[in-house]
C-alpha cells in the first residue's frame, strides 16, 4: 500500500508567509521523517518524529504527528526564497526502509 | 565527514554499454541504499545493503547489479539499459538502528 501521501501537491507563497504541508500514511509506523530536495538533487534530512511524539521543532520547522489519524504536518515559518524545493515525508515501520510520499513542491516568491 | 559522495554526477550511456555508479561514505553507517527517482516522482527503493550484505532487492531487473566491496563503498553496475532507465540514481546511508538517511547528490543517468 502507498505510504506517505502529501498534500498539497504544489504550494505557492510569498516570502515571510508560513507554509504547511500534510502527509498521510496507511500502516503503523516507528517514525516519520521529512526531507527537502532542491531541483532534482539529493534529499536533505530535515526532521524525524517518533511514533510516541506528537510535536517536534527544529529552527523554523515544526512537525506534528497524529498516529490516530495516521497523519503528519510540516510547518515552515517565515518562509524564504531559499526554501523553494520539493518536500517529501517518509515513513518507517520498525527497522524497515523508508517509504516516500509523492511530495509537495513549494515555491516561495520574493 | 558527514557526506555521501556519488560519482559521476552525470552519465550518458548507450544501450549496449557497461558502466558503474559509485557511492562512498565515511560516517560508519552500516546500511546503504540505492534509490531511483524519475522526474516529479518520489524516490523508489532499489537495493538495501546491511553490513555489506544485500538484504533487500525490490524486484529490480538484472541489468542493474549492486555491489558492496566494503563498509564505505557501494557500486551499481549497469549493463544493457533501456531508455526508460533514464533517471536520477540516489545513494543513501544510515545507521542500521533506524533514523535519518544521508543522501548523496545523485547521478543523473541518460540512456540513449
Amino acid at each position: 500500500s502507498q505510504q506517505g501521501e502529501e498534500d498539497p501537491q504544489a504550494l505557492s507563497i510569498q516570502e515571510g508567509e508560513n507554509a504547511t504541508m500534510n502527509c498521510s500514511y496507511k500502516t503503523s509506523i516507528n517514525n516519520l521523517q521529512w526531507y527537502r530536495q532542491n531541483s532534482g538533487r539529493g534529499l536533505v534530512h530535515l526532521i524525524l518524529i517518533r511514533s510516541n511524539e506528537r510535536e517536534k521543532h527544529s529552527g523554523r520547522l515544526r512537525v506534528t504527528l497524529d498516529t490516530s489519524k495516521k497523519s503528519s504536518s510540516l510547518l515552515i515559518t517565515s518562509s524564504r526564497a531559499a526554501d523553494t524545493a520539493s518536500y517529501f515525508c517518509a515513513s518507517s515501520a520498525g527497522y524497515s526502509t523508508l517509504t516516500f510520499g509523492k511530495g509537495t513542491m513549494l515555491l516561495v516568491s520574493p | 565527514d558527514t557526506e555521501v559522495t556519488q560519482t559521476p554526477k552525470h552519465l550518458v550511456m548507450g544501450m549496449t554499454n557497461k558502466k558503474s555508479l559509485k557511492c562512498e561514505q565515511h560516517m560508519g553507517h552500516r546500511a546503504m541504499y540505492w534509490y531511483k527517482q524519475k522526474a516529479k516522482k518520489p524516490p523508489e527503493l532499489m537495493f538495501v545493503y546491511s553490513y555489506e550484505k544485500l538484504s533487500i532487492n525490490e524486484s529490480v531487473p538484472s541489468r542493474f547489479s549492486p555491489e558492496c566491496p566494503n563498509s564505505s563503498l557501494l557500486n551499481l553496475h549497469l549493463h544493457a539499459l533501456q531508455p526508460e532507465d533514464s533517471a536520477l540514481y540516489l545513494c543513501a546511508s544510515s545507521q542500521t538502528s533506524g533514523g535519518g538517511y544521508t543522501f548523496g547528490s545523485g547521478t543523473r543517468l541518460t540512456v540513449v
